[in-house]
């Protein structure tokens, strides 16, 4: 069954890098999602990504990220700069179309110290 | 904005034992709404969707069914395998964005 994969499992950086989270989408979608999570807290909106561009963004999704689909597999979410704050699960999701169901991958567990 | 609210935030149940999960939801316009279970450490697997109200989707134990203010998940003699959060989304017209609740946490003992 096609799944959405992410890479590393589990990312620690110290405060102030960058580090740059992979995803690999299902291979017919056209959607890209990123999601995260916090601790203890609602899975949220980061960004939406279709036809090579940004289609939505969330306030949280501010000068410090960015995403890039560099291949024709590969969607990667960046973060410039990072704070204690952004420390969470990160999740990548993909769908076929805007309506259709978004797969989840399994996550990325980013620790800033 | 849109929200999602569900109840209650843990339930346990002894194996066998039935009961409901709720989501109660604001949306300007309700393009879809979405039913994940999270494993520990995992992404959202996706459950259900329901579009209108008076839908109702069933998979093995699992029901959901949806009015215009909230969404029920009920489970039938569930299993401890069942245990897991089970997460309620909302998909807005015109968006493709998904805005989750906080999840119910569910444990089922034997």
């Amino acid at each position: 069954e096609p799944e959405v994969t992410q890479t590393p499992s589990h990312q620690v950086t110290q405060m102030g890098q960058e580090v740059i989270l992979r995803c690999v989408p299902i291979s017919n979608h056209l959607y890209f999602y990123w999601y995260r999570q916090i601790l203890g807290q609602k899975v949220e909106f980061l960004v939406s990504f279709y036809n090579n561009e940004i289609s939505e963004k969330s306030e949280i999704f501010d000068d410090q990220f960015s995403v890039e689909r560099p291949d024709g597999s590969n969607f990667t979410l960046k973060i410039r700069s990072t704070k204690l704050e952004d420390s969470a699960m990160y999740f990548c999701a993909s769908s076929a179309g805007p309506e259709n169901i978004q797969y989840f991958g399994a996550g990325t567990r980013l620790s800033v110290l | 904005e849109d929200q999602v609210t569900q109840s209650p935030e843990a339930l346990r149940l002894q194996e066998g034992e039935s009961s409901s999960l709720n989501c109660s939801y604001t949306v300007s316009g309700l393009r879809g709404l979405f039913w994940y279970r999270q494993d520990p450490g995992k992404g959202p697997e996706f459950l259900f969707t329901l579009y209108s109200a008076g839908e109702e989707k069933e998979k093995e134990r699992l029901k959901a069914t949806l009015t215009k203010k909230e969404s029920f998940l009920h489970i039938t003699a569930p299993k401890p395998e069942d245990s897991a959060t089970y997460l309620c989304a909302v998909q807005a017209s015109g968006y493709s964005t998904l805005t989750f609740g906080k999840g119910t946490m569910l444990l089922v003992s034997p």
